[in-house]
């Protein structure tokens, strides 16, 4: 079965400093893909990334950074030098694969960060 | 950009009644998907169509129903709403299987 697992609940950190989010998923399939989105207090949902199980490079954009680690089943989320904007829900998801199907997203319950002044 | 766009932000509708709700993208995406959000549980899959008249159940199908008659457009339906049903429901696109999901703004249902 497929599963996704963000422990954190709930994190409140200071402006400017840095923050990871955990994720760790659950598959028995090869082939699979891996997400994160934002949530912000408006409520719309905003994917940040994309990744196939098969490139294992770590991603960065701007302030933001991805850590992929298939030998832990990990998929973790950097954001340095954090903002109030940075405020948020961030959900990491994993793609069904094969035995699920690729089109159904499996998501995690979500981390809260709160960025504070 | 792409653009998904749910009927209502805010509902209220009473036990028993029959629940419409509308989900329309302007990207020609295959794919469109209806999730409900709850506290502390993410996003679950309702239901979700790969193409004009096609669906497929996800994981919490029960006491929901959907339509797409066209491509751009997909209904979730709630038979007979119940308190239970009361949640955030989002509406979601994508051009392909394991694509990234393009997100409407929600509808928040209440049901007394």
């Amino acid at each position: 079965a497929q599963k996704v697992t963000q422990a954190q609940t709930e994190i409140s950190v200071v402006e400017k400093e840095d923050v990871t989010l955990d994720c760790v998923y659950e598959t028995r399939d090869t082939t699979y893909y891996l997400f994160w989105y934002k949530q912000p207090p408006s409520g719309e949902l905003v994917f940040l990334i994309r990744r196939n199980s098969f490139d294992e490079q770590n991603e960065i954009s701007g302030r933001y950074s991805w850590n992929f680690q298939k030998s832990t089943s990990s998929f973790n989320f950097t954001i340095t030098a954090s903002q109030v904007v940075d405020s948020a829900v961030y959900f990491c998801a994993l793609s069904g694969g094969f035995s699920g199907g690729y089109n159904k997203l499996i998501f995690g319950a979500g981390t809260r960060l709160a960025v504070h002044p | 950009d792409v653009k998904v766009t749910q009927s209502s932000r805010y509902l209220v509708k009473r036990t028993g009644e029959k629940v419409f709700l509308e989900c329309v993208q302007d990207m020609d995406h295959e794919n469109m998907f209806w999730y409900r959000q709850d506290p502390g549980l993410g996003l679950r899959l309702i239901y979700f169509s790969y193409d004009v008249k096609m669906k497929e159940k996800g994981d919490i199908p029960e006491g929901y129903s959907v339509s797409r008659e066209k491509k751009e457009r997909f209904s979730l339906i709630l038979e007979s709403a119940s308190t239970n049903q009361t949640s955030m429901y989002l509406c979601a696109s994508s051009p392909l299987a394991a694509y990234e999901q393009y997100f409407g703004p929600g509808t928040r249902l209440t049901v007394t």
